[in-house]
């Protein structure tokens, strides 16, 4: 199984600041990694796919890059609504995970 | 536009079977390249998949609950079953299905329900 480690667990931010998040894969799942986003009491939402492509009606302020075994999701300045847990997920390898989640939230 | 829902019971007790139904619309099981799958989220703790379906009836399990799982389709119906046997409490959880769509060069789940809760208790 490949284990998703994403790190900070939580980081702590205010609206207007670059918020940097961290996935790494415990072996190579090449460049197919998702990014998503959860907020209480929600379905988890599809923001990045490929590692690096924004999915549909995904604000440009998010961006992913990485390949391998390294992966980051960067919002570039927070806006209130994107203070949530955010989750990578590998497709490369059978069976799929998950990371374990970053939370973002208000410093 | 791609809706999920998912139906089942709220409560169900150890030893006992869960069924959950995912109906949906805006895309049909008989296409070529489509797929449904199922993710649980224990509260407060991550997702896990769980199992998915191709148009093609192939099946794919998480090898820790394989022995578990049973997912199947209703393609007339746009409806996918995933059956878990032998409930225990540590598998109480919201499960999710999801729209499972090729992006890129892969698949990844793009359109999910809304989820829905299940407790395991006596």
């Amino acid at each position: 199984e490949t284990v998703l480690t994403q790190s900070p667990a939580t980081l702590s931010l205010s609206p207007g600041e670059r918020a940097t998040l961290s996935c790494r894969a415990s072996q190579t799942v090449n460049y197919y990694l998702a990014w998503y986003q959860q907020k209480p009491g929600q379905a988890p939402r599809l923001l990045i796919y490929d590692a690096s492509n924004r999915a549909t009606g995904i604000p440009a302020r998010f961006s992913g890059s990485g390949s391998g075994t390294d992966f980051t999701l960067t919002i570039s300045s927070l806006e209130p609504e994107d203070f949530a847990v955010y989750y990578c997920q590998q497709r490369d390898n059978w069976p799929i995970t998950f990371g374990p989640g970053t939370k973002v939230d208000v410093k | 536009q791609i809706t999920l829902k998912e139906s089942g019971p709220t409560l169900v007790k150890p030893s006992q079977t869960l069924t959950l139904t995912c109906t949906f619309s805006g895309f049909s099981l008989s296409t070529r390249g489509a797929s449904v799958g199922w993710v649980r989220q224990p509260p407060g703790k991550a997702l896990e998949w769980l199992a998915h379906i191709y148009w093609d009836d192939d099946k794919r399990y998480s090898p820790y609950l394989k022995s578990r799982l049973t997912i199947t389709k209703d393609t007339p119906n746009n409806r996918v079953v995933l059956t878990m046997t032998n409930m225990a409490p540590v598998d109480t959880a919201t499960f999710y299905c999801a729209h499972f769509r090729r992006l890129g060069h892969s698949y990844y789940f793009d359109s999910w329900g809304q989820g829905t809760p299940v407790t395991v208790s006596s």
